[in-house]
This record gives C-alpha cells, structure tokens and sequence, in this order.
C-alpha cells in the first residue's frame, strides 16, 4: 500500500534553517508529482511546493518563495524540502502529498511539526 | 488566484442526521473539485475528486456534486466516525487552493 512517511521537522530559531524529508514506498514514486502541503496549528491547508515526477519543474507558494526549495531522487523514492530563512509563520505541520496528474491529493503522509521560536 | 468559500464554518447536526456542506469558487472551476476529511490529530484523506466521483474506499453515504462555482458535499446518514473537519480544493487553476473547512460537530 502507498505510504509516505516524513521526517526531519523540528524547533528551530527564527533566520533558521531545516530539511524534511519525506520516504515514499508502496507505488512508483518516479510516475508522481508530489507536493508539500502545511497546516499551522488550528488553521486551514495551505498547499507549499510542486515537484513534476521527473523534477524538471517546481512551483513554490508565494509566501515561501526564495526560501524553501523543492527535491527529489527517484532513486531513493524520497521527496526534500530545504527551508532556509524561516519565520515564526512557517510554524505548521507539514504533509508529504502525492497528486494525481490532475493535482488532486490521493494520498498522505502522517506529517512532521515544524516549529520556528526563539 | 481562484478563493474557494465554504459554509457553514460549523454544522452541528445529530448522528443518523443528513449533512450538506457548501463550497463556493470565486471563478469557474469546472470539476476539478475534490473533498477532503480531516479528524483531529490525522492527516486529511481524500473522499471525493472530479466534484462526484468517490475515492477508494470511501462509504456510499458521501456524495458530491456541482459544477462550474458550486458544489456540495452530502453524507446522507451521519456516523459517529464522520465527525471531522471537511476541505473542498480546486484544481482547476494554479495556483491550487483550498477552501477554509467546515467543521460537522455533534448537536
């Protein structure tokens, strides 16, 4: 069965920086776009990055662009997020998503705290 | 970028109850909707895309329909189990949006 499983959240300092990982098992992972999709606490979803399943394309939220960067490597079906320069506001739970190719999110990981404080 | 609305922010209806659930775009999407579950503490889970078509595995107590601006989201007969947090998306325009929930509560 699909399963995506993230890692590498954390606290971290305001100006900061952290890497999530997220491992993919249970489908052909090369086939996918993935995204990133966050969730500060009691609020809504609010969809992060795009990575095409070959990585030849990436989309960023405007409210993370030039800070976070998008990845992959096929060949350890593992999808990366770099966050560099963070804020308190990119205190959230961050989800592993894959998409279908119409960019509707089929399934889930369980999701990683990050969390950004002095 | 498209605004996705939903309403109520709350529904509190009663188990064996049915519930609606309304999503609004701010520009056509055509059916590139789906609906999302939420339960406390869980990622979401996909329950309906293409604005009617169910999910794998999902009951037959969700249904969704609606085109274009508006959709809904019905579960015909409330179980205890489908007391969560519902989010409509669009996927119709990028960038992709999310609406911002609707909480079904026991009345």
């Amino acid at each position: 069965q699909v399963q995506l499983v993230e890692s590498g959240g954390g606290v971290v300092q305001p100006g900061g920086s952290l890497r999530l990982s997220c491992a993919a098992s249970g489908f052909t992972f090369s086939n996918y776009g993935m995204h990133w999709v966050r969730q500060a606490p009691g609020k809504g979803l609010e969809r992060v990055a795009f990575i095409r399943y070959d990585g030849s394309n990436t989309y960023y939220a405007d409210s993370v662009k030039g800070r976070f960067t998008i990845s992959r490597d096929n060949s350890k079906n593992t999808l990366y997020l770099q966050m560099n320069s963070l804020r308190g506001e990119d205190t959230a739970v961050y989800y592993c998503v894959r998409s279908d190719t119409l960019h509707y999110f089929d399934y889930w990981g369980q999701g990683t705290q990050v969390t950004v404080s002095s | 970028e498209v605004v996705m609305t939903q309403s109520p922010a709350t529904l509190s209806v009663s188990p064996g109850e049915r519930a609606t659930l309304s999503c609004r775009a701010s520009q056509s999407v055509s059916i590139s909707l789906a609906w999302y579950q939420q339960k406390p503490g869980q990622a979401p889970r996909l329950l309906i895309f293409g604005a009617s078509t169910r999910a794998t595995g999902i009951p037959a107590r969700f249904s969704g329909s609606g085109s274009g601006t508006e959709f809904t989201l019905t579960i015909s007969s409330l179980q205890s189990e489908d007391f969560a947090v519902y989010y409509c998306q669009q996927y119709n325009n990028w960038p992709l949006t999310f609406g911002g929930g609707t909480k079904i509560e026991i009345k």
